[in-house]
């Protein structure tokens, strides 16, 4: 069965990095893209960006242009986040999401909740 | 960008009662709309996607209607396990998938 299983939670200072592993199992992981969407506490989903694991091609939101590198290994079937120069508004639950080639999401990791500050 | 409004953003209803959320763009998406179901604490759960078509596993009280920029997700039946908050998604402005603000339903 297809399982997204993500890193633990992590607490970091501001102006530190974070990276987000995401592990893929049940299917070709260079099948499909992964998305990364966050949710700040009590708030929406947000978009972050895209990455082919394929070929390591990435897309992301203006947003986190500059700040944001999503990777992947193939040879453990596992897709990354780093965001970087973390500020308090960058606290939120990350998510990792595989795309069906429909676009829709059709299973996401359990989540890992980044928490910013000093 | 695509952007998505979602009315009502709080709904209160009761078990059994029929509910209707409303999601519209800001231009045209086509069919490319998906609903998506999370509970407190947990990921998104895919519901229905291409506006109208139901996942496997998700109960048939669960509905989606609608193309260009107006759709609807239908819960005919509002069960215990129903109580959670929803979410659309357009899923026309590739790569760009923008998520609508989302609708609580509560219980009565």
């Amino acid at each position: 069965q297809v399982q997204l299983v993500q890193s633990g939670a992590e607490v970091k200072k501001p102006g530190a990095s974070v990276k987000v592993s995401c592990k893929a199992s049940g299917y070709t992981f260079t099948g499909y893209y992964m998305h990364w969407v966050r949710q700040a506490p009590g708030q929406g989903l947000e978009w972050m960006g895209r990455i082919n694991p394929n070929s390591g091609g990435t897309n992301y939101a203006q947003k986190f242009q500059g700040r944001v590198t999503m990777t992947r290994d193939t040879s453990i079937s596992t897709a990354y986040m780093e965001l970087s120069r973390l500020r308090s508004d960058d606290t939120a639950v990350y998510y990792c999401a595989r795309v069906t080639p429909g676009r829709w999401y059709d299973y996401w990791g359990q989540g890992t909740l980044v928490t910013v500050s000093s | 960008d695509i952007q998505l409004t979602q009315s009502p953003s709080f709904l209160s209803a009761s078990v059994g009662d029929r509910v209707t959320i409303t999601c519209r763009a800001s231009q045209g998406i086509s069919s490319y709309l998906a609903w998506y179901q999370q509970k407190p604490g947990k990921a998104p759960k895919l519901l229905i996607y291409a506006a109208s078509t139901l996942q496997s596993g998700v109960p048939s009280r669960f509905s989606g209607s609608g193309s260009g920029t107006e759709f609807t997700l239908t819960i005919s039946s509002l069960q215990p396990e129903d109580f959670a908050t929803y979410y659309c998604q357009q899923l026309n402005s590739y790569p760009l998938f923008t998520f609508g603000p989302g609708t609580k339903v509560d219980i009565k």
